[in-house]
């Protein structure tokens, strides 16, 4: 069982947004520590989409936000896209595990 | 671009050691942090520890007994042993450049344990 838990699937239309939650506890993202967010297209490596809770890599469209707010942050995504499917990992430090720990993963279907 | 690739046998016995390399290309490997993370097939990723270009190490607690990393910046290169390997070992192994976020990755390469 992941330190930082996430909805196993969400989904959502074409155009429409949709977010996907990732709750950590006072050890990591409670804690201050920064959440980032992966995409992860089956059969590839994962890429990094946000960093420092908010802040976007070159490259990746600003339709990718993601907010922190206390033990909890989101990745939210806009006007979804059929390319957006993939699986999404939320990751931060936890200081009682001394080390860095990712969320379990929520798959995203566009439907 | 800095590229990274890993390398190493994709087969190993239990009980063994697992041993991979991780190659920079297009840029230096110095003044960065390199961590190793595995994901095994159809669940999560797991990291497994970094070594910084000094030869600085932190390891995943649960992992820390059977991990050795070390670096060799006149290679350009980083490395991962894992020993005593069972068949929960079995996982694609990602290498990855830490630097807040892990931003870059290797393609990753898939290591079977069995007999």
């Amino acid at each position: 069982q992941s330190v930082l838990t996430q909805p196993p699937s969400v989904s959502g239309a074409p155009g429409q947004r949709v977010t996907i939650s990732c709750t950590g506890n006072n050890s990591n993202i409670g804690a201050g520590y920064d959440v980032h967010w992966y995409q992860q297209v089956p059969g590839t490596a994962p890429k990094l989409l946000i960093y420092g809770n908010s802040n976007r890599p070159s490259g990746v469209p600003d339709r990718f936000s993601g907010p922190k707010s206390g033990t909890s942050a989101s990745l939210a995504i806009t006007g979804l896209q059929a390319e957006d499917e993939a699986d999404y990992y939320c990751q931060s430090y936890d200081s009682s595990l001394s080390g860095w720990v990712f969320g379990g993963g929520t798959k995203l279907t566009v439907l | 671009q800095v590229q990274l690739q890993e390398s190493g046998p994709g087969l190993v016995k239990p009980s063994e050691t697992l041993s991979l390399t991780c190659t920079v290309s297009g840029g230096s490997i110095s003044s960065y942090y390199w961590s190793w993370i595995r994901q095994p097939a159809g669940k999560g990723l797991e990291w497994i520890g970094r070594i910084y270009t000094s030869g600085v190490t932190n390891c995943n607690p649960s992992l820390k007994s059977r991990v050795t990393m070390s670096v060799d910046t006149s290679k350009n290169h980083f490395s991962l042993k894992l020993s005593s390997v069972t068949a929960a070992d079995t996982a694609v192994y990602y290498c990855a450049r830490h630097y807040g976020a892990f931003d870059l990755w290797g393609q990753g390469t898939m290591v079977t344990v069995s007999s």
